[in-house]
């Protein structure tokens, strides 16, 4: 079963402008990260908060995660066209993490040039 | 450093045939997975390997099986394809079991 739900699940926004993507979770969780995917391709790693962490950056990539309110968000400041993708978030739960990623439905992201 | 290589990437099957498709990666990596992903679902995990010899079920394993006899080769197979097992596979593996995935660029598998 899904455990990440993002939100929107489409956006569309003009190159320059800030993007914000939202995920929300149901359980307990060691580490959630977020994935890139291209149209046609594989995903891609972004960045992997942990559950002690309140935020993360990298590069133009900020996330933020509220454990009490079992959500993240993903924030992508000065969009660019290269920029459009499909964003999932992914959680990690316990036993070390083998069993697996739990991912979301991703947010489908257009930016406009 | 080729990273994690899926073979074939694109099959179309008939209902009832069988066939295996390939990953492997070259970054030593202990932990293997296979996801399938369909529209509207996201990626869900078919089954897993935690080492060489290793294999476990995931979310979704009926029709699949798995081997990991090397530890850079993953096998996942379709033993009698079904129309429903139409959608594209990813492998990813990871050197930990809590860090990030290195994914494979896929397989589109059609059945008909």
């Amino acid at each position: 079963s899904q455990q990440g739900e993002e939100d929107p699940q489409a956006l569309s926004i003009q190159e320059g402008e800030n993007a914000t993507m939202n995920c929300s979770y149901k359980t307990s969780i060691n580490n959630l990260q977020w994935y890139r995917q291209n149209s046609g391709r594989g995903l891609v790693h972004l960045i992997l908060i942990r559950s002690n962490e309140r935020e993360k950056h990298s590069g133009r990539l900020r996330v933020t995660l509220d454990t009490s309110k079992k959500s993240s968000s993903l924030l992508i400041t000065a969009s660019r066209a290269a920029d459009t993708a499909s964003y999932f978030c992914a959680t990690q739960h316990g036993g070390g993490g083998a069993d697996g990623l739990t991912f979301g439905k991703g947010t489908h992201l257009i930016i406009q040039p | 450093n080729a990273g994690v290589t899926q073979t074939p990437k694109f099959r179309v099957l008939k209902t009832g045939q069988s066939m295996t498709l390939l990953c492997a990666q070259d970054m030593n990596h202990e932990y293997m997975y296979w996801y399938r992903q369909d529209p509207g679902m996201g990626l869900r995990l078919i089954h897993y390997s935690v080492g060489e010899g290793t294999t476990a079920k995931g979310e979704v394993p009926d029709g699949y099986n798995v081997s990991r006899l090397k530890k850079q080769n993953f096998l996942l197979g379709l033993e009698s394809a079904a129309p429903s097992q139409t959608s594209v596979y990813f492998c990813a593996s990871s050197y930990t079991g809590g860090g990030g995935y290195t994914f494979g660029s896929g397989t589109r598998l059609t059945v008909v």
